[in-house]
């Protein structure tokens, strides 16, 4: 299958910085980025869908200006926790769909763990 | 709107004995159905889909799923469980026509006895 990497794996933050957490498609171009986050023992809710070059689409409920979401290349899509708080600490999950064949499905990131102190 | 129940939040399996998680779904067209696994603190990887064609699909790690569409199911089964099946599993839906979104159930956790 594809493969799509999500840096960093972890990453523990002071409350009221900003974290960065990077989704990469490795060997297929990425038209279509998901930007899920995921509770403890809960289901993956999805926060925001991304398509190269255009503003991402939030779901409801979702701050747009707080998970700033770039996607910006073929291969690159950017979550950024702004003003981050305790609240925020939970599983980031993407996944990317996109051309030549991987267009059937949603190949998914290792997640990112953000600890918010 | 779309949605995927899965009716079971844990199930408790003795090694050895067969397995069999429920998904029902509720969609207005033809589904795309996917079965995803995560162990803890990792992504999704997928178990197998379901566009078209033959109702019953194998996957990987000795999977199958059986796709009924008058029950509006995609319950997904394994004959002999392992101790390294322990995990969550997810049933999702895709919406081809959203670009393809996901749509997960609740998901299951499956716990396997020694």
């Amino acid at each position: 299958g594809a493969v799509v990497s999500q840096h960093p794996s972890w990453v523990i933050c002071k409350s009221g910085t900003s974290v960065k957490i990077e989704c990469r498609s490795l060997d297929f171009q990425a038209t279509t980025m998901f930007w899920y986050r995921q509770f403890p023992k809960q289901s993956l809710m999805l926060m925001a869908t991304s398509n190269e070059g255009s503003k991402a689409t939030y779901e409801q409920g979702v701050e747009k200006d707080k998970f700033l979401i770039n996607h910006a290349s073929l291969t690159l899509s950017t979550l950024t926790v702004t003003s981050a708080h305790p609240e925020d600490s939970s599983f980031y999950i993407c996944s990317a769909s996109g051309l030549g064949g991987r267009d059937t499905e949603a190949f998914f990131g290792q997640g990112t763990r953000l600890t918010v102190v | 709107a779309q949605s995927v129940t899965q009716p079971d939040i844990h199930i408790t399996v003795s090694e050895g004995a067969s397995l069999e998680l429920r998904c029902n779904y509720s969609y207005g067209a033809t589904p795309y159905l996917f079965w995803y696994v995560q162990s803890p603190g990792q992504g999704l990887q997928l178990l197998l889909k379901y566009f078209s064609g033959d109702t019953l699909v194998q996957g990987i790690k000795g999977f199958e799923a059986e796709f009924k569409r008058s029950q509006s199911s995609f319950n997904l089964r394994k004959p002999s469980v392992h101790w390294s099946d322990a995990a969550e599993y997810f049933c999702a839906l895709m919406i081809k026509a959203a670009g393809n979104k996901l749509t997960f159930g609740g998901g299951t956790r499956v716990l396997v006895k020694p």
